[in-house]
């Protein structure tokens, strides 16, 4: 089975703050996902990745920035944290050729 | 740009009666078509996919969908819904390729008894 893990489940931060979500799979796909999900909107993309060291913006890439060092592994980052970025951010993986997305189970972030 | 409307937010039903969960997608090619459930806390879990061939398509936990090109839809129904099938039912849509997956805003099942 596909595993897409993300580091935490519920994390609380305050405004301002640097946050560092992680994901990780272990089935070496080369494409990965952060997507937000709010109440009424649906799963919004942020960024996406297609090999190490890449990446392309979503829907929404304002406020946010992604790494990717190892194929493995896609971090978002929230440089400077504010209210209007709580929200469930998901994760997901895709393997090259086949357009299937296998999703982590999710970060639920409060900025207070 | 392509699009999906999920158009009812909310729909109960009573346990063993049949279910059906519209989706219209607006897609400018071919489009592989979706259909996640997410329950309460969890992630999204694919349920179905249609990519091409056959319009009726099955999926997981006796979940089927069909793909109807003139009518740009891909409605999920169940026979007999179950109180474990209560969650939240996202529509999605893409190219075979490509990277991008669009959602729709998704419909929360509540499964009375």
């Amino acid at each position: 089975d596909v595993k897409v893990t993300q580091s935490s489940r519920y994390l609380v931060k305050r405004t301002g703050e640097k946050v560092f979500l992680e994901c990780v799979q272990d089935m070496d796909h080369e494409n990965m996902f952060w997507y937000r999900q709010d109440p009424g909107l649906g799963l919004r993309l942020i960024y996406f990745s297609y090999d190490v060291k890449m990446k392309e913006k979503g829907d929404i890439p304002e406020g946010y920035s992604v790494s990717r060092e190892k194929k493995e592994r896609f971090s978002l980052i929230l440089e400077s944290a504010s209210t209007n970025q709580t929200s469930m951010y998901l994760c997901a993986s895709r393997p090259g050729p086949v357009n299937i997305q296998y999703f982590g189970a999710g970060t639920r972030l409060s900025v207070l | 740009a392509q699009s999906v409307t999920q158009p009812d937010i909310h729909i109960t039903v009573s346990e063993g009666a049949s279910l059906e969960l519209r989706c219209n997608y607006s897609y400018g090619a071919t489009p592989y078509l979706f259909w996640y459930v997410q329950s309460p806390g969890q992630g999204l879990q694919l349920l179905l996919k249609y990519f091409s061939g056959d319009t009726l398509v099955q999926g997981i936990k006796g979940f089927e969908a069909e793909f109807k090109r003139s009518q740009s839809s891909f409605n999920l129904r169940k026979p007999s819904v179950h109180w474990s099938d209560a969650a939240e039912y996202f529509c999605a849509v893409g190219a075979g390729t490509a990277s991008k997956l669009t959602f729709g805003t998704g419909t929360r099942l509540q499964v009375t008894l």
